[in-house]
């Protein structure tokens, strides 16, 4: 199947300060990819969906300016965490669809990121 | 919300029993998929049944979908120790590709 790369993996940083994850697709284009977020023992939470080439549409209650998503080429997306917070301690996902599209279409995930804010 | 609910919760299992979860879903839907996690791991995908079909397998997996009930099942025969992980159900709402996932069910295989 298609592979979706996400990096970094694990990421610890400071209160205040911004942390950016990418989300590349390794062997196909995708004009879109979704990002989520997983707190512990729960399920994903749908927070954005990227859009090569323009903006962002967010899902209710994200806030646009505290998770900034940039989906500048057909195969990397970026979710910068501005002004990290221990509330924004969580494991972010991302994941694109697979193939040319239709509805039938499988989502490939990345690895993950694992993020705390100290 | 859309989130789709699933139950059990949580289960737990002897090794070579067998694991039913469900999922529930609210809207209309192009296709339902299921998902595995590892604790602290990335999603790895099982199976993927559109909304014309109403079962599909894959090697101990079963997946059914009815969809006047607006749910599907997932059947994991002859359970191992490995197959310990939380399972997730992921929609795709009619006309988009956005995926909302079920809450999850945490298996448990003791050996």
């Amino acid at each position: 199947g298609a592979v979706v790369s996400q990096h970094p993996s694990r990421v610890i940083c400071k209160s205040g300060t911004s942390v950016k994850i990418e989300c590349r697709s390794l062997d196909f284009q995708a004009t879109t990819m979704f990002w989520y977020r997983q707190f512990p023992k729960k399920s994903l939470m749908l927070m954005a969906t990227s859009n090569e080439g323009s903006k962002a549409t967010y899902e209710q209650g994200v806030e646009k300016d505290k998770f900034l998503i940039n989906h500048a080429s057909l195969t990397l997306s970026t979710l910068t965490v501005t002004s990290a917070h221990p509330e924004d301690s969580s494991f972010y996902i991302c994941s694109s669809l697979g193939g040319v599209g239709g509805w039938g279409t499988e989502a490939f995930f990345g690895q993950g990121t694992r993020l705390t804010v100290v | 919300s859309q989130q789709g609910e699933e139950d059990p919760q949580a289960l737990s299992i002897q090794e070579g029993e067998n694991a039913t979860m469900n999922c529930s879903y609210k809207t209309s839907i192009n296709n339902l998929q299921w998902y595995r996690q590892n604790s602290g791991r990335g999603l790895v995908h099982l199976i993927l049944i559109r909304s014309n079909e109403r079962e599909k397998h894959s090697g101990r997996l079963r997946v059914t979908l009815d969809t006047s009930k607006k749910s599907s099942s997932l059947l994991i025969t002859a359970s191992r120790a490995a197959d310990t992980a939380s399972y997730f159900c992921a929609t795709a709402l009619s006309g988009t590709y956005k995926y909302i996932f079920g809450t999850g069910t945490r298996l448990k295989v003791l050996a």
